[in-house]
């Protein structure tokens, strides 16, 4: 069970869109449609920003989407504002009631 | 309101033994797991195992079982992470995390705020 793959590293400006990508295997990702999305601000815990690949839970912005392509998940965020600088964890459930998280991807809003 | 609350940071030595805890209110303890998440120094995140205060059923990541032991006590709403034997590797700051799992949809909606565990001789 190896840790999804996230870039190190996205940036991009104020009212610019990004897109973190999430990728997997056939084994976890690409078998379910069951990956979410935290945010996390330093010192802070992670909070829900997606769950099942594309929804959004109460209270979280619409400039948050996400959406899944085979083995890669994708988050999208349009535009950016310096408060979505974090850092950006996807998991996926990887069967057997067991779950993988990525190694997570910081956005820096220039 | 849902809350997690998580005990408090420990510094423990090599080879001592520990027990975090997360306590629930807000909501039906027994209604859902609890997760236990690692993240270590400038690293991700890590699922390490869950419990189901229901029934105390668990279950546990490779990289994890046999290493930490996750158990609850449904009478104070409270899920526990223990080790045996600490070693230096282990220091991290650990979540708990509620999950929500069912037909089609997991995701993990609370969080408490961690307890730092830092191992040191």
């Amino acid at each position: 069970q190896s840790a999804l793959t996230q870039p190190a590293s996205v940036s991009g400006s104020p009212g610019q869109s990004i897109t973190i990508s999430c990728t997997g295997t056939s084994s976890d990702v690409g078998s379910y449609n069951l990956v979410s999305w935290y945010q996390q601000h330093p010192g802070k815990a992670p909070k829900l920003m997606i769950y099942e690949g594309s929804k959004r839970p109460s209270g979280v912005s619409n400039r948050f989407s996400g959406s899944k392509s085979g083995n890669t998940a994708s988050l999208r965020i349009s535009g950016l504002q310096a408060e979505d600088e974090a850092e950006y964890h996807c998991c996926s459930y990887a069967g057997s009631s067991t779950w993988v998280f990525g190694g997570g991807t910081k956005l820096t809003v220039l | 309101e849902v809350q997690l609350v998580q005990s408090g940071a420990e510094v423990k030595k090599p080879g001592q033994s520990l027990r975090i805890s997360c306590k629930g209110s807000g909501y039906s303890f027994t209604s859902y797991s609890i997760s236990w998440v690692r993240q270590m120094p400038g690293k991700g995140l890590e699922w390490m195992g869950r419990i189901d205060p229901t029934d105390s059923y668990t279950d546990y990541s490779p990289s994890f079982q046999g290493h930490v032991t996750i158990s609850t006590d449904r009478s104070i709403s409270t899920a526990y992470l223990q080790w045996s034997s600490l070693k230096a590797s282990d220091t991290a700051m650990y979540y708990c995390a509620r999950l929500v799992a069912a037909a089609n949809t997991d995701y993990f909606d609370y969080w408490g705020l961690g307890t730092l565990v830092t191992v040191s001789s």
